[in-house]
């Protein structure tokens, strides 16, 4: 059974430019969840999506966004990037709502020169 | 607002003996708590988990021990070995969302 897949793994962007990252989730999980993590403060939620609606959110500025297609497939955007938006981009998937029971892909690494 | 800490950023243990990973969490609604484990360049797996019904969970090396009076848990790992090296981060989740809260980690190294 193929895990979370997250692309691409690794990018470099400039400040102002855009990105946009892929994830997809474990065959028959509904629930994808983002999160960011930077040294320090750990992993912070972003977002949940399920059946293609977000469920939940963190506390993160309208420049991240996200979205899920029918497939289940989610990709998150961030826009106008700064430098502090430079981190490892996770997501993680379930069969239900996100909870307890959440896998992991391996994660995006942005960096914002 | 930090709702779970991890006041340690970062634990040294020998091989063999006992490693010892806090946690505190503020939200009283938190009823289930987990421990991941992360290598670099991987994502977090998950180790192992208590509900707040218990006050302790083993599994093999790992033991999670959870205090709800003083809103802590920690996680034991005995015998620590070098492959335990990782970042480990706790979790909480609970209330109307139920969606998972991190702690910030604290990096474990077992030197040989």
């Amino acid at each position: 059974k193929a895990g979370v897949t997250q692309t691409p793994r690794y990018l470099i962007k400039t400040r102002g430019q855009q990105v946009t990252l892929s994830c997809s989730p474990i065959s028959g999980h509904r629930s994808v969840s983002w999160y960011q993590q930077t040294p320090g403060q750990g992993l912070q939620f972003l977002f949940e999506y399920f059946s293609e609606t977000q469920r939940n959110k963190g506390n993160f500025p309208g420049r991240f966004s996200g979205r899920q297609f029918s497939n289940s497939r989610s990709e998150m955007n961030v826009s106008t990037l700064e430098l502090g938006d430079s981190a490892l981009y996770l997501c993680a998937s379930s069969r239900g709502l996100a909870g307890v029971s959440q896998f992991f892909g391996e994660g995006s690494r942005l960096t914002v020169l | 607002d930090q709702q779970v800490k991890q006041n340690s950023p970062s634990l040294s243990v020998q091989e063999g003996r006992i490693s010892i990973l806090n946690c505190d969490y503020t939200n009283s609604m938190f009823d289930y708590f987990l421990w991941y484990k992360k290598y670099p360049a991987e994502g977090p797996t998950f180790l192992i988990s208590i509900s707040s019904i218990k006050d302790k969970n083993e599994d093999g090396r790992f033991t999670v021990f959870l205090n709800k009076s003083a809103k802590h848990l920690s996680l034991h790992i005995v015998p620590s070995q070098p492959g335990d090296s990782a970042v480990y981060f706790c979790a909480a989740a609970g209330g109307a969302t139920n969606k998972l809260i991190f702690g910030t980690g604290t990096l474990l190294a077992v030197q040989p």
